[in-house]
């Protein structure tokens, strides 16, 4: 498996809320992802990172941020965090020999209230 | 627009049948597709992926067929075990597109023993 860690793995907010979420990988690799995962919409790009500092929006970035300091750490920040942004969220990562196929965190569940 | 379909949101087969998921996109750009396996609580873990390139790509009890013309793949899985029991999702990628991926909504497998 893909040394892939996401933290924490559950959390429970309040609407207006900052919240950031980590992700942490040990295989070096140059490109990560953020995703969100919702029922009948399966997995939708948030925002990905393609090396330290360099990131991009993706399907549904708005009220996200991200921000990539060193190869290994990946955050999600939700500044104001919303109901609709509960959801259950996803790092990826890719690189290596194999840049096509993207490998999965194990997740974050969180509820905004 | 959702670029990639899973038009079936449940299959049940048997134990020791064949699987058979389907997959359509619409985006003639899509160069490279990949199914992940994803139990509940846990991250989408790569099955199986095939490039444009290729017609037919096989792993084990797990075939990936992909038919251009159609835009359409498919996902075999023979012969299907209890352990195969998942949510599958397909996903697309083209080469320009910095590796992201869009996925479809996901097929939720049951094998009865």
């Amino acid at each position: 498996d893909a040394g892939i860690t996401q933290s924490p793995r559950h959390k429970v907010t309040e609407t207006g809320t900052p919240v950031t979420l980590r992700c942490h990988q040990t295989e070096n690799h140059r490109y990560m992802y953020w995703y969100r995962q919702d029922p009948g919409h399966g997995l939708r790009l948030i925002h990905y990172s393609y090396g330290v500092k360099d990131t991009d929006k993706g399907e549904v970035s708005d009220g996200y941020s991200v921000s990539r300091s060193k190869t290994e750490d990946f955050l999600l920040t939700l500044e104001s965090a919303t109901s609709s942004q509960t959801s259950v969220y996803f790092c990826a990562i890719s690189g290596g020999d194999d840049q096509e196929t993207q490998y999965f965190g194990p997740g974050t569940r969180l509820l905004v209230l | 627009d959702q670029q990639v379909k899973q038009n079936s949101p449940s299959l049940s087969v048997q134990e020791g049948r064949i699987s058979i998921l389907n997959c359509d996109y619409t985006n003639s750009m899509f160069d490279y597709f990949l199914w992940y396996k994803k139990y509940p609580a846990e991250g989408p873990t790569f099955l199986i992926s095939i490039s444009s390139i290729k017609d037919k790509n096989e792993d084990g009890r797990f075939t990936v067929f992909l038919n251009k013309s159609a835009k359409h793949l498919s996902l075999h899985i023979v012969p299907s075990q209890p352990g195969d029991s998942a949510v599958y999702f397909c996903a697309a990628s083209a080469y320009n597109q910095g590796g992201k991926l869009i996925f479809g909504q996901g097929t939720e497998l049951s094998v009865k023993p």
